[in-house]
Parts: structure tokens; sequence; C-alpha cells
């Protein structure tokens, strides 16, 4: 069945530092792939998406990159904050399909 | 608006209990989803309600009955609930035109029951 698989589980970095969690998807007709970014008790939040028409989005510190042949894409987060310190989910779905596909999560800890 | 409200925020129920979940959206969506999420877990979908009626039930037990009174409504009644059943609960909307239309999260309604 239609599968994504998410590394890694758990990141730590440094605050400045990059952070970089990447997702594999099985279905390659998959062709939208939004993040969500989750904070403890609170609900998950689209921070960026991507559509399989672009190799790459970014907006200020967060960009994701597609890569289909591969099936793979990336979230990468530059001069991580505190406040960035959260469980992210990547996903996949696509036209004509009838549910969104989960990540299991990347819980991220950014040291300040 | 721009927000998908649910309330109620925390819910306790005993296994004998009828309780009530409800979800609002006044963003014109016509898609509107029903997710179970456990600690540490992706979100799960339950149920996917698109132009008001039910277009999925992803084999949720019938102690879960779902009802969209109308488009910008969606409610989740639950009976007879075990205690596996705790989670937090998470209402969804989207446009409705394909499942690749971006989903806005509610906050959720965090349910135990004893």
């Amino acid at each position: 069945g239609e599968n994504v698989e998410q590394h890694p589980s758990t990141l730590s970095v440094q605050e400045g530092d990059s952070a970089v969690i990447k997702c594999t998807y099985s279905d390659s007709a998959s062709n939208y792939f939004p993040w969500y970014k989750q904070e403890l008790g609170k609900r998950p939040q689209l921070i960026i998406d991507i559509r399989s028409n672009v190799g790459e989005k970014k907006d200020q510190r967060i960009a994701v990159t597609l890569n289909k042949t591969a099936k793979h894409f990336s979230l990468h987060i530059t001069e991580t904050q505190p406040e960035d310190s959260a469980v992210y989910f990547c996903a996949a779905s696509k036209t004509g399909g009838f549910k969104t596909i989960f990540g299991a999560g990347t819980r991220l800890f950014v040291k300040a | 608006d721009t927000e998908v409200t649910q309330t109620p925020k925390h819910l306790v129920m005993g296994m004998t209990n009828k309780k009530s979940l409800k979800c609002e959206q006044h963003m014109g969506h016509r898609a509107m989803y029903w997710y179970k999420q456990k600690a540490k877990k992706p979100p799960e979908l339950m149920f996917v309600y698109s132009y008001e009626k039910l277009s999925i039930n992803e084999s949720v037990p019938s102690r879960f009955s779902p009802e969209c009174p109308n488009s910008s409504l969606l409610n989740l009644h639950l009976h007879a609930l075990q205690p596996e059943d705790s989670a937090l609960y998470l209402c969804a909307s989207s446009q409705g035109l394909d499942i690749t239309d971006t989903q806005y999260f509610g906050p959720g309604t965090r349910l135990t029951v004893l």
C-alpha cells in the first residue's frame, strides 16, 4: 500500500544550525507534499507545501526540495531557533486519491 | 475567518456515556475530516465528508458516528467508547475539489475515556 517513510525520528541541533528532515514516498503518482509542524498540545499547522511541478520552494528560513525520480522530499530549516522545537510531519497525496498519507514524524529539539 | 474551531477542548467520559464533538469552519470549504491522533503518532484518518456527504469511512467502529448538518459544521457522536479510544481528535477542512487541496486543522479535542 501507499507509504511515507520519514527520517530521522528525533533530531537535536544547536540554535543557529540547520536542520534537515527527509521523507520517501512509495506511490509515484503522488503530486502534493505538505509539511506540518505540531507543537506539544497544539494542532498540526501547515508550514510549507510543494507540488510535483516544482523542485524547490522557499519561505524565509524554511525550504522544501522534491526529487520525483528518487521519490523523496526534504524539509530544510536554516538558522534554527528554540521556537522551532516541535514535531514535524511530512505527507503525500495524489490527485484523485482518497487520503493523505503521513510520515511517522520527526521530533526536533533546538538547544539554546 | 481562516480558522477551524473545535469544542470542547477537553472531554472526560465514562464508557457508558454519550457525548459529541463539534467542529466548525467558515472558510467556504466543502470537505471536512475527522482524524484521531495518539501520542507521538501522526494523525489517522477516520472520516471524510465531501459536499456534506460521507465519502470515506476508514473502517471506524460504529461507536463513532459522524454527522455533517451543513457545509460549515461537522459533529462526531461518541457512544460506548473504550479506554483505548482516548486520544486527540482533530477536525480538518479543505476546499473540497480534490484530496490534494491543503487541509487546515482545528485545535483538537483531547478525549479521555475512563
